[in-house]
């Protein structure tokens, strides 16, 4: 059973609009989430991350947000660029461990 | 840092084949993941190591599937016998101990074809 879901499995938005990315999750445990990025033929990127005392985390034109009583979270990015155009994956952990457990990704395109 | 190296970056094999996939860590993380990714399930944890002793292998597939890290700078994962369903892109991920943001350090993942 998947644990983290991304539902969506593609997105296209025109360049210079919001992008959202979303992203529920089913284990209560999870503490701290994190969203990567990965272009083909590469490995995952660390993009941004949030812990679960927080509700949103802002790092340039990327915002995490985390709405824990719907065991959901959502990526915003804005502007979007065209170099921004890659699979985003969801990833959450909990407890002293430090394993992530990730979704199965969200293509997303952006538009020149 | 030359980050985390896998080799080789593709392999084809014939079923039935043994297949070792390689890793070699960034120096100094003590944590080394093993993932595979499918497109219907997205990146699995397979194993994890903590100062190359294994913690956690519950997402080892099968008996087929094994994995060692003999010192902190490599490891290995191997497949024997292989079938094509083992097909999948691998990656290794490292991280150290107390780094910020849980942030794993992946690498370039080696693409399997099993036929």
């Amino acid at each position: 059973d998947q644990q983290v879901k991304q539902n969506s499995p593609s997105l296209s938005v025109q360049e210079g609009r919001i992008s959202i990315l979303n992203c529920d999750y089913t284990n209560s445990m999870f503490d701290y989430f994190l969203w990567y990025k990965k272009y083909p033929a590469e490995g995952p990127t660390f993009l941004i991350s949030i812990s679960s005392i927080k509700d949103k985390n802002e790092d340039g034109r990327f915002t995490v947000f985390l709405n824990k009583s719907a065991k959901h979270l959502s990526l915003h990015i804005v502007p979007s660029q065209p170099g921004d155009s890659a699979v985003y994956f969801c990833a959450a952990s909990g407890g002293s461990n430090y394993k992530l457990t990730f979704g199965k990704g969200t293509l997303l395109t952006v538009n020149p | 840092d030359a980050g985390v190296i896998q080799s080789p970056r593709h392999e084809v094999t014939e079923m039935g084949q043994e297949v070792t996939l390689r890793c070699k860590p960034i120096s100094g993380h003590d944590y080394l993941f093993w993932y595979r990714q499918t497109m219907m399930r997205g990146l699995e944890l397979l194993i994890y190591f903590n100062n190359n002793v294994p913690i956690d292998d519950s997402g080892m597939p099968e008996d087929r599937f094994s994995a060692k890290m003999p010192n902190a700078s490599f490891s290995t994962l191997k497949i024997q016998p292989s079938e094509p369903r083992d097909s999948a892109v691998y990656f290794c991920a490292s991280r150290r101990q107390g780094a910020a943001n849980y942030g794993y350090t992946f690498g370039s993942g080696t693409r399997l074809t099993v036929v």
